[in-house]
């Protein structure tokens, strides 16, 4: 079967890095992507992943090692705003479509 | 702007009613998919269209069904609602060859 691990939970400060860890076990990989959900809305795309490395995009980076079947989201000089769900996803094949992790609830505080 | 739009975006309804949920798109892409969102268990993939003419099933279709009307619209049905189909069901759109999915805003089906 297909799954995809991460934690439930992370606490963080303000200004602080953290780092959301994404483990995956499908039967086909075709990238790894990260999105972000703030409370009930509408999840949006953060980044995509293909090949093994490090993508970054302002304040946030996300990193694949696919002969690990591991990626993670690396968030730095964290705000208040960043507060939010995110969600790794595994497309297996080309041709199909997103499997998502259960989500990780980042909590930032002052 | 180019959007997906959800219609209704909360509904009540009691158990055994035939519930239709419908997407609308306006950014021109090809494929749509439905999700469902429960706390704690993520986004599970119920169908996916890749355009008019495919319709796939995905990891929980059991209970559910989709008709593509056109390349905008994509409806997601439930023929006889039961209490456990209560979640936060999401439309999202995409364009070959993107990976990113765009979701449109939820809605919220409680079952009673």
């Amino acid at each position: 079967g297909q799954s995809l691990e991460q934690p439930s939970e992370v606490t963080a400060v303000e200004g602080a890095i953290v780092q959301i860890n994404c483990t995956y076990q499908t039967s086909g990989f075709y990238g790894l992507s990260w999105y972000q959900q703030h409370d009930g809305g509408a999840p949006t795309f953060l980044s995509y992943n293909a090949l093994d490395g490090l993508e970054e995009t302002g304040r946030f980076s996300s990193f694949l090692s696919r002969s690990d079947s591991y990626g993670y989201l690396l968030l730095q000089e964290l705000q208040m705003k960043d507060s939010a769900s995110y969600f790794c996803a595994v497309r297996e094949e080309a041709g199909t479509a997103l499997i998502f992790g259960k989500g990780t609830t980042l909590s930032v505080s002052s | 702007d180019a959007d997906v739009t959800q219609t209704p975006r909360n509904r009540i309804t009691k158990t055994g009613k035939r519930i239709m949920l419908e997407c609308s798109q306006t950014k021109g892409h090809d494929r749509m998919y439905w999700y469902r969102q429960d706390p704690g268990l993520g986004l599970r993939l119920i169908y996916y269209s890749f355009d008019v003419k495919d319709i796939n099933k995905g990891e929980i279709s059991d209970g559910y069904s989709v008709s593509r009307q056109a390349q905008a619209k994509f409806s997601l049905s439930l023929e006889s609602a039961i209490p456990n189909q209560t979640a936060l069901y999401f439309c999202a759109t995409s364009k070959r060859p993107s990976n990113e999915q765009f979701f449109g805003p939820g809605t919220r089906l409680t079952v009673l």
